[in-house]
């Protein structure tokens, strides 16, 4: 079956716009995740979807906002861009969400590579 | 809440040679252990998962890992390295709370 797929794949902004990321999960999860890697920081969790409904939050500002269809697919919103969000954003889905207790396997999507000037 | 450290930032190893990735977690619970490599240029894919039972995994190309759970650690190990191993390891910890991971290892493999 399809794996996760993301739109974009690149994107180039300038810093103060604002970006809008999509993630088709694989057919049948309802649970979407998206996290931020950077060479400094590494993997970070920036929310989590399940049946619509943000069930986990990271810690990132305000300014990372995400929704979920009902057809679980998802999508994120970063506004008043800044350089520091140059950054690859990946999206993950699974079946369950997490602290659900059970075998919870995340499947990453490619990513789309966010370049700030 | 839960932290993931890998100790090895870089590590170049000939062909051959057998690898063993560090990774311990802080979390007192249950939790599930991942490690997901990403090759050059590709996305993030699981090597091998632990959820409960035989603290011995074994994972896709050879790879393995042991869960110990007195030292909260949950090592990535393969007894001989190939050239296509070249990559970035990641270990990853869900408790309580979605997916924690190490800041990754960096795996270069010369011949």
């Amino acid at each position: 079956k399809a794996g996760v797929t993301q739109t974009p794949r690149y994107l180039i902004k300038t810093r103060g716009q604002q970006v809008t990321l999509s993630c088709s999960p694989i057919s049948g999860h309802r649970s979407v995740s998206w996290y931020q890697q950077t060479p400094g920081q590494g993997l970070q969790f920036l929310f989590e979807y399940f049946s619509e409904t943000q069930r986990n939050k990271g810690n990132f500002p305000g300014r990372f906002s995400g929704r979920q269809f009902s057809n679980s697919r998802s999508e994120m919103n970063v506004s008043t861009l800044e350089l520091g969000d140059s950054a690859l954003y990946l999206c993950a889905s699974s079946f369950i969400f997490a602290g659900t207790s059970g075998e919870n396997e995340q499947f990453f999507g490619p990513g789309t590579r966010l370049t700030v000037l | 809440a839960q932290s993931v450290s890998q100790h090895n930032h870089h590590v170049i190893l000939s062909e051959a040679a057998s690898l063993e990735l560090g990774c311990n977690y802080s979390y007192g619970g249950t939790v599930n252990l991942f490690w997901y490599v990403q090759y050059p240029g590709q996305h993030l894919q699981l090597l091998l998962k632990y959820f409960s039972g035989d603290p011995l995994v074994k994972g896709i190309k050879g790879f393995e890992a042991e869960f110990i759970k007195s030292k909260f650690s949950f090592n990535l190990r393969k007894p001989s390295v190939q050239w296509s191993d070249t990559a970035e390891y990641f270990c990853a910890v869900e408790g309580n709370t979605p997916l924690v991971f190490g800041k990754g290892t960096r795996l270069s493999v010369i011949a």
